[in-house]
């Protein structure tokens, strides 16, 4: 199957740690990747990983796999307001320029 | 680059008529994408297009739409007739052959009533 899930929301104080976590049930995935969706605009690609990959970091961003159990996660250090959108995890199965799978997304609130 | 445009941003028709989205993909990439984004289903692949041709239509939902590419700048989404069910955000996006970046448009809001 292709379905990919996440919690629909997280709250967290400004200068927190947010973590979004995401599950996928089709082991052929290849690449995962995070987008961003900032409220009435389109996705922003902000990162993604390789399946062969345990963890990436990327400045604020750090993105872990966990292949056995089909777990991905993407942690935001130092959360700002400006990181308040919805975030979505996506697979694709055969790499570049190939079709993405995207999950539900999790609606990131950043309070003051 | 001005990245993927598409138009109209926003659009409000009446159910029944003819609704025509259109998509300037970032010039030389091979690939091109439509999304549909709704509350209820989330972000859905419609269809995709390589270097023009379609590859995958399995994803439009039933004939009353049809999407074209007649050349590699610039692609259409028409839903004949329109219904209030496919009021949604309409999102195309493109890549290039060798990158793992696929790059989206701002989105067609569509509101069918």
């Amino acid at each position: 199957g292709e379905d990919v899930e996440q919690s629909l929301f997280l709250s967290v104080r400004e200068g927190d740690s947010s973590v979004i976590n995401c599950t996928y049930t089709d082991s052929s995935s290849t690449y995962l990747y995070w987008y961003k969706q900032e409220p009435g605009a389109g996705l922003q690609l902000l990162t993604y990983i390789f399946s062969n990959m345990d963890m990436k970091q990327d400045q604020r961003l750090t993105v872990l796999l966990n292949k056995k159990d089909k777990h991905l996660s993407l942690r935001i250090a130092d959360t700002q307001t400006g990181d308040s959108a919805i975030y979505f995890c996506a697979e694709s199965f055969t790499g570049t320029a190939s079709k993405l799978t995207f999950g539900t997304g999790t609606r990131l609130q950043v309070t003051l | 680059d001005a990245g993927v445009i598409q138009s109209p941003r926003h659009e409000v028709t009446e159910m029944g008529q003819e609704v025509t989205l259109r998509c300037k993909p970032i010039s030389g990439h091979d690939y091109l994408f439509w999304y549909r984004q709704t509350m209820m289903r989330g972000l859905e692949l419609l269809i995709y297009f390589n270097n023009n041709v379609p590859i995958d239509d399995s994803g439009m939902p039933e004939d009353r739409f049809s999407a074209k590419m007649p050349n590699a700048s610039f692609s259409t989404l028409k839903i004949q007739p329109s219904e209030p069910r496919d009021s949604a955000v309409y999102f195309c996006a493109s890549n290039a052959r060798d990158s793992f970046t696929i790059y989206f448009g701002e989105g067609s809001w569509l509101t069918v009533v």
